[in-house]
This record gives structure tokens, sequence and C-alpha cells, in this order.
């Protein structure tokens, strides 16, 4: 069984669209992140929510909007898709008190 | 605020030994690891330290920590081709704070 799954895994679609990317664990962690890769393989955390509660929102634009319905998901929102946009974000979770933190394997997001 | 900083490149041959460093500055780092990324792969936790620790050996792993000067290393003994992969340095305060990652050291190991 897969912990961390997102999908999509690859992602293209144009500028000016809104798309979503979907994150599910399987671990009954209580926290998850959304992470940003960017074509250097820099890696930024943007969202990061525990207990279905969002507790940092580092400088992402407001474009982007996480959504978790429930402490095993945190879904990811984009409106008008940029260039800048294309990246790999990554999920991932972890549990408060514990040293483990799990990703996902990424959706590479292309905007064209 | 928080920085992790790594060199962003490092070549070896095969059967050698890797040290890919990394160093930090955030005093409170509770938590140091080291992640693998392979191409077109998701990131694998390979180990991690506690700050009270100075050294931890996992098979052909070796992490050594100098708390004092924030410096981590990674030590890969007998070097695979299979090694060669992203390998990310990454700190965090406590259990549900999020990590922290260095830029990650591209390790190319030539056969």
């Amino acid at each position: 069984d897969t912990a961390v799954s997102q999908t999509p895994k690859y992602l293209v679609t144009q500028m000016g669209n809104d798309k979503s990317i979907k994150c599910e664990q399987n671990l009954g962690h209580d926290t998850m992140y959304w992470y940003k890769q960017d074509s250097k393989k820099f890696l930024k955390i943007m969202f990061s929510y525990n207990n279905k509660e969002l507790i940092i929102n580092e400088t992402v634009p407001n474009r982007f909007s996480p959504k978790s319905p429930d402490k095993a998901h945190l879904n990811l929102h984009i409106n008008s898709l940029e260039l800048g946009d294309s990246a790999v974000y990554f999920c991932a979770s972890s549990q408060s008190g514990s040293t483990e933190a799990f990703f996902g394997q990424g959706t590479r997001l292309t905007v064209v | 605020g928080e920085d992790v900083e790594q060199s962003l490149f490092l070549s070896v041959r095969e059967g050698d030994s890797s040290v890919i460093n990394c160093t930090y500055t955030d005093s409170s780092s509770t938590y140091l690891y080291w992640y693998k990324q392979e191409p077109g792969a998701g990131l694998q936790l390979l180990t991690y330290i506690f700050s009270n620790m100075d050294m931890k050996q996992d098979q052909r792993l070796t992490v050594l920590l100098n708390k004092k000067d924030k410096h981590l290393s990674l030590r890969i003994a007998d070097t695979q081709t299979g090694d060669s992969a992203i390998y990310f340095c990454a700190e965090r305060d406590s259990g549900n704070t999020p990590l922290v990652f260095g830029k990650g050291t591209r390790l190319s190991v030539i056969a």
C-alpha cells in the first residue's frame, strides 16, 4: 500500500486554466504538507496543515488554495495557472512528536 | 531565517567512498535528515539523526553531526552506480514543523 499518494503524476495544461492535485495518506498522520520543487531541484515548503487546520502558509500567491477535507487528505487547487507554476509538487505527511516525514511521488505540472 | 547549505555537485569513482556535506543555521534544529531523489522519482528518506547524537551508522551509510559547527555529513561507503542521485540535507525543529531543505547535492558515480 502506498503511504502517501498523489494524483495525477503528470499534468500538462494551458495558461489561465484552473487545476487540482490530490493527496492522500494512509499512515494516520495528523500533519500534511505541500512542497514545490523548481527546475533547479530546489524544494520549498508551501503549506502545512495540522488536524485539517492551516498552520503554515509561506509566501505563495493566493491563486494557490489548499483544502483539507479530513486529516488523510490535502488537496491543492491552483487558479489561473502561469508558466512559472511549472514545477514538481510534493505532498508529505508526518505525525506530531514523530521523526519521519513521508513524501508522495510528486506531481509534475507543466503549464504551456 | 533557517538556512541549509550544501555543495551542488560531487563526482566519485565506483567503489570509493562519497562524503556529502551540509551546514545549517538553525540552532534549534532537533532532527536532521538525508533524503535521496533518483531521476524522475520522489524523495526517499535515507536516514536521520537527532541533534543530541554525534554519529549514526546504517549499513553503507554513516551520518556525522558536529552540533557546535552545525555541520552534518553523509558518508556512503563502497559507492555504486545505483547511488547516483540528488541527496538532500534537511532539518526541522519538531515533529510537525516542515522540513527545511538544502539545495541538494548531485552525486555522479563513475564506473
